[in-house]
Parts: structure tokens; C-alpha cells; sequence
């Protein structure tokens, strides 16, 4: 199947300070990006979804000056963290869907565990 | 800090049973479901999916049942294996042109070897 990175799998940063978190679809042009968190043990909730060259749509209670995404090209969108803190420490995840319809599979990448101190 | 966990319902099912995860779904509008697994520390992965306007389909040692009248939906794996081990997440889509898939509160499958 189709794949999908995440750079860094991992990161721990200080109080107050941004972290950028890369989601690549390798093999396909994904014109649509998805970005997940996940608290333990709870499910996946939608933050925003990202359409390539345009701004991002977010989900109600995500503050999108927090949470900065673009969604550069076809194969790269991006999620920020600004001025994080110990509560946004989570488990962040992206997924990009091959295709142009709504149903088309979206592949998940294997997801970035934020930890802030 | 993080918010504290939930516990996952769990379904303990012997190596070479068949299993029979069952979700309830909330929105009589969905119309298109999918049924994710996740492993520890990974993102989920694409398992099955079904459209409103079946009941059943199959795919490799894995079937998926949805009722609608119940607002239901079911994953049976045939003859669980211990790389099965994970949690079982279905999604629904809501219809009328929304991309969101929303997920479900995940069930955590354990196979006893």
C-alpha cells in the first residue's frame, strides 16, 4: 500500500518553544493531509484537514495560531506546535489520501510523540 | 500534561478462534465506514471498509457486517493470530460531500497464544 512518513517519530522540547512536525506521502500526490492527536489509550481526533495550496480547515476547539499547518505540495504538509505546552504533549498523526474522491483510502504515517517538559 | 486514559474495552480471544469486534455507531447520516487497526506506537492501518448501501463485505480473513437500523457495525477476524494484537478502531463518514472521518473509542484485541 501506499506510505506515509512522519519526521520526527519523536521529540521532546521545552516549555514555550515551536516544534515543526513533516507528514510526506512517498509514493503519491495526496491533495488532501489530515492531522490527528491522540491521547493513551483514547482515539483519534481530527485537528484540522489540510488541501494542498489552500488554508487549512480546522476542527472546532483546535486554535489554529497553535496549531500552524501547511500544505506546501502535493507530497508535504507540515503541523507546528507554537509556544508549546506540557497540555499539547500528545501523540500527533497525519494521514493523506490518494485520491480526489472522499472515500479514496487515507493512509495514516506512524505518528510523532510530542513530549513538552 | 496528558489527559488521563480511558480504558480501552478488551477482547481476549484464543490463537486460531475467530474474533468479533462490534461498534455503535451515532450518526444515522454516515454513510461510508472504515475499520482501522493500530498497533503500540503506530499509526493506524487501513483494514476494510463498507458502504451504506451494503450489509456485508469481505476481505482477506476479515468481514464486516453493518446494520443500519441498529446503527451498527462489526469486524470478525477468522482463525486470530497473535499478530492480530492491536486496537480496532472503526470510523464513519458522513454523507452529503463532508471528508471527515470521525473515529470510534477503539477496542483493544488480545490473543492468548
Amino acid at each position: 500500500g501506499a506510505v506515509v512518513s512522519q519526521h520526527p517519530s519523536r521529540v521532546i522540547c521545552k516549555s514555550g518553544t515551536s516544534v515543526k512536525i513533516e507528514c510526506r506521502s512517498l509514493d503519491f500526490q495526496a491533495t488532501t493531509m489530515f492531522w490527528y492527536r491522540q491521547f493513551p489509550k483514547q482515539s483519534l481526533m481530527l485537528m484540522a484537514t489540510s488541501n494542498e495550496g489552500s488554508k487549512a480547515t480546522y476542527e472546532q476547539g483546535v486554535e489554529k495560531d497553535k496549531f500552524l499547518i501547511n500544505h506546501a505540495s502535493l507530497t508535504l504538509s507540515t503541523l507546528t506546535v507554537t509556544s508549546a505546552h506540557p497540555e499539547d504533549s500528545s501523540f500527533y498523526i497525519c494521514s493523506a489520501r490518494s485520491g480526489q474522491t472522499r472515500t479514496d483510502t487515507q493512509y495514516f504515517g506512524p505518528g510523532t510523540r510530542l513530549t513538552v517538559l | 500534561g496528558e489527559s488521563v486514559g480511558l480504558h480501552l474495552p478488551t477482547l481476549s480471544v484464543q490463537e486460531g478462534d475467530n474474533s468479533i469486534i462490534n461498534c455503535a455507531y451515532s450518526n444515522s447520516a454516515s454513510d461510508y465506514f472504515i475499520w482501522y487497526k493500530q498497533e503500540s506506537g503506530k499509526g493506524p492501518q487501513f483494514i476494510i471498509d463498507i458502504r451504506s448501501n451494503m450489509d456485508k463485505r469481505q476481505g482477506q480473513r476479515v468481514t464486516v457486517l453493518l446494520n443500519k437500523t441498529v446503527k451498527h457495525l462489526s469486524l470478525q477476524i477468522a482463525a486470530t493470530q497473535p499478530g492480530d494484537s492491536a486496537v480496532y478502531f472503526c470510523a464513519e463518514m458522513i454523507g452529503g460531500g463532508y471528508q471527515k472521518v470521525t473515529f470510534g473509542t477503539g477496542t483493544k484485541l488480545q490473543v492468548i497464544p
